[in-house]
């Protein structure tokens, strides 16, 4: 696709319940990031994805959250047993190789905790 | 660890009017500099960007310096318009030992452009 690709767009889900946020990065790109967004807050880094593995997982702020990369392709960002402070857009950037190279930003899924 | 500070917003101006948004940055290494740009409805975009002290980046009229000195990227504009009401979000990436190209952000500022 022309550009970073994530869905879905907009995710209200109960208390305690998983969900799975997927992005979609520009063809060729092997560096692909998720940050997180609270209201009124900055951008938050979660994951970095070199191809397939991820050197860098600091950023997940616990167990419940995981992520994985396939095919140097798609990325599923999971949290399992979702918390009312879960809530927040969850943003995906990719870029060609990480490092100095421009990183292009989809426009995020908004996951509402109920 | 790594941080960036934003002036706090909003920040309201008229149309024309001269647009300065302060940025700080601490860091441990020798990071490049960012100032990304979300026009309402749509998702982060780079506006420009500085890999090394006394760089200037430029895009669209606006500008930042790197100053090493001061630890700071403060973004300018000589006249806005109406059509860069947007929030703007300065960030680093560190060229140290993770070498990952990962941002850290500001917390970001509404500017709001009056006709």
């Amino acid at each position: 696709g022309a550009g970073v690709s994530q869905s879905p767009s907009n995710k209200v889900t109960e208390k305690g319940k998983d969900v799975e946020l997927r992005c979609d990065p520009i063809s060729g790109h092997t560096a692909l990031y998720w940050y997180r967004q609270r209201l009124g807050q900055g951008l938050e880094f979660l994951i970095y994805f070199q191809g397939n593995s991820a050197p860098d997982k600091s950023g997940l702020p616990s167990d419940r959250f995981s992520a994985e990369r396939t095919g140097e392709s798609v990325s599923t960002l999971t949290i399992q047993r979702t918390q009312q402070e879960d809530s927040a857009v969850y943003l995906c950037a990719s870029s060609l190789r990480g490092l100095n190279t421009e990183a292009f930003f989809g426009q995020g899924t908004r996951l509402t905790v109920v | 660890g790594d941080s960036v500070t934003q002036m706090e917003g909003p920040v309201t101006l008229s149309e024309e009017a001269f647009l300065t948004i302060n940025c700080t940055y601490t860091a441990t290494g020798y990071p490049s500099l960012f100032w990304y740009v979300q026009y309402p409805g749509e998702g982060l975009q780079l506006l420009l960007k500085a890999t090394k002290a006394d760089d200037k980046g430029s895009n669209k009229g606006f500008e930042a310096t790197y100053r090493k000195e001061t630890t700071s990227f403060h973004l300018e504009k000589g006249s806005v318009q109406v059509s860069d009401s947007a929030v703007y979000f300065c960030a680093l990436s560190d060229h140290g030992s993770s070498n990952t190209g990962k941002l850290i952000f500001g917390q970001g500022t509404t500017l709001q452009v009056k006709p």
